[in-house]
């Protein structure tokens, strides 16, 4: 596709419940990161993948955060067991190479109650 | 610690004035690149600058960079309601992490 397609567009969990968040990237970038935006301010990064790899996952909160980019599939970024601080939109983005212009999706807003 | 600083954290101009918005970053970058967010939206790449470019030019953009001042400026020109928005500059290290870092965003108000 043209655009970085996120799904769903919003998602509430009660504590405790797992989320599921998808991404599928502009064909032909090779790489997929994923940022967790809290109350508009700052962009974290968690993970980042080169086609179906990890490249960086420097920002994941390992314990909970998992993440795959698997071929032919949306990439996807599950947490396990969510907690209030998880509430956040969570973006996507791809790129060709890792020093070009990224696109970034609409982002999926994660409540957790 | 952050990466990218930006100066103004907010900034209210009326509408034909031009808005200039900084970034201060800390390690050197193989580029820096101007994002524009909208309420509740995605990201909108604005333009990427790379470390041996001074300056860049985009419509009513203006971009700058000092590699020895570790800044950037963004400078938008005849300024108009449709650009308030958030702004973010993000910068790929040469070294370390090869990911976007982003700093905190400026947010700019154009008053009609």
């Amino acid at each position: 596709g043209e655009e970085v397609a996120q799904t769903p567009k919003h998602l509430v969990r009660g504590e405790g419940q797992k989320a599921k968040l998808y991404c599928a990237p502009i064909k032909g970038h090779s790489y997929v990161f994923w940022y967790q935006q809290v109350l508009k301010n700052e962009f974290k990064f968690l993970i980042s993948f080169q086609n179906e790899n990890v490249f960086d996952e420097t920002g994941m909160p390992k314990e909970r955060f998992s993440a795959k980019c698997l071929p032919n599939s949306p990439c996807s970024l599950e947490i396990q067991a969510t907690k209030l601080e998880d509430s956040a939109v969570y973006f996507c983005a791809s790129s060709m190479t890792v020093n070009t212009e990224a696109f970034f999706g609409q982002g999926t807003r994660l409540t957790v109650v | 610690s952050q990466q990218g600083e930006e100066d103004p954290q907010a900034l209210s101009i009326q509408e034909g004035e031009n808005a200039t918005m900084n970034c201060s970053y800390k390690t050197s970058i193989n580029n820096l690149q101007w994002y524009r967010q909208n309420s509740g939206r995605g990201l909108v790449h604005l333009i990427l600058i790379r470390s041996n470019e001074r300056e860049k030019h985009s419509g009513r953009l203006r971009v700058t960079l000092d590699t020895s001042k570790k800044s950037s400026s963004l400078l938008i020109t005849a300024s108009r309601a449709a650009d308030t928005a958030s702004y973010f500059c993000a910068t790929v290290p040469i070294q370390g992490a090869q990911k976007l870092v982003f700093g905190q965003g400026t947010r700019l108000t154009i008053n009609p």
